[in-house]
């Protein structure tokens, strides 16, 4: 089982910052596919990133994906209000499919 | 509009059953895997189990396996999870969602809203 360990646990910002998000794989993730998600309060995960650096549908391009192997990292350029959330990485290359722990972006 | 909608949630004993639902609608539901996540209260997301679209190929997660078992009706564009021999570490708000393509090796791009599942006596 591929184990994804996220950092940190907790990034505490103001809106307009820069948001780096780290996720590290036990082994790697062969063809890149490593998959962010956001998830808000009493709502469902939300795809933003998915091949390590691909936006899904309707994702804005402040957030982008990058890395490979074992080491892959989520950017929000810049905080919105509508981005403080719990985020989520998930490889898809081997079952089980796993995530990581997640990382709150909380409002400083 | 792609939608899935889960339905079947409830409060459940110990080494009860319950079966979970999911109707698929605004996109050809055979033609693509779905599976199950759930998500312990404050916890983080747990992937369960997987189908294929055709329902020939089923896939658990450790923690579920032999207990809960993966199914789909494409005819009624429906998916279900009926779960056996249920504990109280299963409590959760179970969530369906399909895959982002037709590969295996692919993304959840849509999700349902979730329904909640308790196990407690």
């Amino acid at each position: 089982e591929i184990v994804l360990t996220q950092s940190p646990g907790t990034l505490s910002l103001s809106p307009g910052e820069r948001a780096t998000l780290s996720c590290r794989a036990s082994q790697t993730v062969s063809t890149s596919y490593l998959a962010w998600y956001q998830q808000k309060p009493g709502q469902a995960p939300r795809l933003l990133i998915y091949g390590a650096s691909s936006r899904a549908t309707g994702i804005p391009d402040r957030f982008s994906g990058s890395g490979s192997g074992t080491d892959f990292t989520l950017t929000i350029s810049r905080l919105e209000p509508e981005d403080f959330a719990v985020y989520y990485c998930q490889q898809y290359a081997a079952s089980p499919r796993t995530f990581g722990q997640g990382t709150k972006v909380e409002i400083k | 509009e792609v939608q899935l909608v889960e339905s079947g949630g409830g409060l459940v004993q110990p080494g009860g059953s319950l079966r979970v639902s999911c109707a698929a609608s605004g996109f050809t539901f055979s033609s693509y895997a779905v599976t199950w996540v759930r998500q312990a209260p404050g916890k983080g997301l747990e992937w369960v189990s997987a189908i294929s679209g055709s329902g020939d190929s089923t896939y658990y997660a450790d923690s579920v396996k032999g207990r809960f078992t993966i199914s789909r009706d494409n005819s009624k564009n429906t998916l279900y999870l009926q779960m056996n021999s249920l504990r109280v570490e299963d409590t959760a708000v179970y969530y369906c969602a399909k895959w982002q393509g037709k590969s295996w090796f692919d993304a959840f791009d849509t999700w349902g809203q979730g329904t909640m599942v308790t196990v407690s006596s």
